[in-house]
């Protein structure tokens, strides 16, 4: 079955700690994963997606495949980063993204 | 500027009534968007997906006689909620596909459904 696992509900942390969101997805082919965000009163958007490799707003992503996890980590966690965050992989089949639980990321002053 | 336009964005009405969610492309024609459901707290839960000229596609337990989805053009798909009852209260967002392959999507802006 297609599964996206987020363990933690909510992290907090203070500005300028690292931080890493974890993920662990079901493997059922090879997904493409994404993580998306949702800042307070604002719609979901994009953060990142794997197969780009690139770095938003300080945010990376590796896919390990062998522990089938797409970690979200920053070194240096800022105020503004406080927000929902949701991983989702994107399975072959029917192209559908699904989306995890959801962390809430709360950084504090 | 948005993508997604998703109309309206509250919505309150009485048990019994049916209520019509709309979820506009803006920038270009989607032939397939998507209906997600969010509870409060919780993860997006896809309800279904909308494809522009023929039946929309829904996921296991979600009914679609009380989900009704129509997606006439390139650019609009509804959603009508048909006799809302108080447990359908949630938040439903929409989204669209930007490529072929749906890798990335646009998400409305999301409205809250109150039934009384």
């Amino acid at each position: 079955a297609q599964r996206v696992t987020q363990p933690e509900k909510l992290l907090s942390v203070f500005k300028g700690a690292p931080v890493e969101l974890k993920c662990n997805y079901s493997y059922s082919g090879s997904p493409e994963l994404f993580w998306y965000v949702q800042y307070s009163r604002q719609r979901l958007q994009l953060l990142l997606r794997h197969i780009s490799r690139e770095s938003i707003k300080g945010f990376t992503a590796d896919l390990n495949k062998g522990e089938t996890s797409f970690h979200l980590k920053k070194p240096f966690a800022q105020e503004e980063d406080s927000a929902m965050y949701y991983c989702a992989p994107l399975y072959n089949q029917g192209g559908k993204l699904i989306f995890g639980q959801g962390t809430e990321l709360s950084v504090k002053p | 500027g948005a993508v997604v336009s998703q109309h309206p964005s509250r919505v309150i009405c009485k048990s019994g009534t049916s209520v019509k969610i709309e979820c506009r492309s803006l920038d270009f024609q989607a032939t397939t968007m998507f209906w997600y459901r969010q509870f409060p707290k919780q993860s997006l839960m896809l309800m279904a997906t909308s494809n522009e000229g023929s039946k929309a596609t829904y996921e296991q337990g979600v009914e679609k006689d009380k989900f009704l989805i129509n997606h006439a053009s390139l650019t609009l798909s509804t959603l009508t909620v048909t006799s809302a009852h108080p447990e359908d209260s949630s938040f439903y967002i929409c989204s669209v596909a930007w490529t072929a392959t749906n890798e990335k999507l646009f998400f409305g802006s999301g409205t809250q459904l109150s039934v009384l």
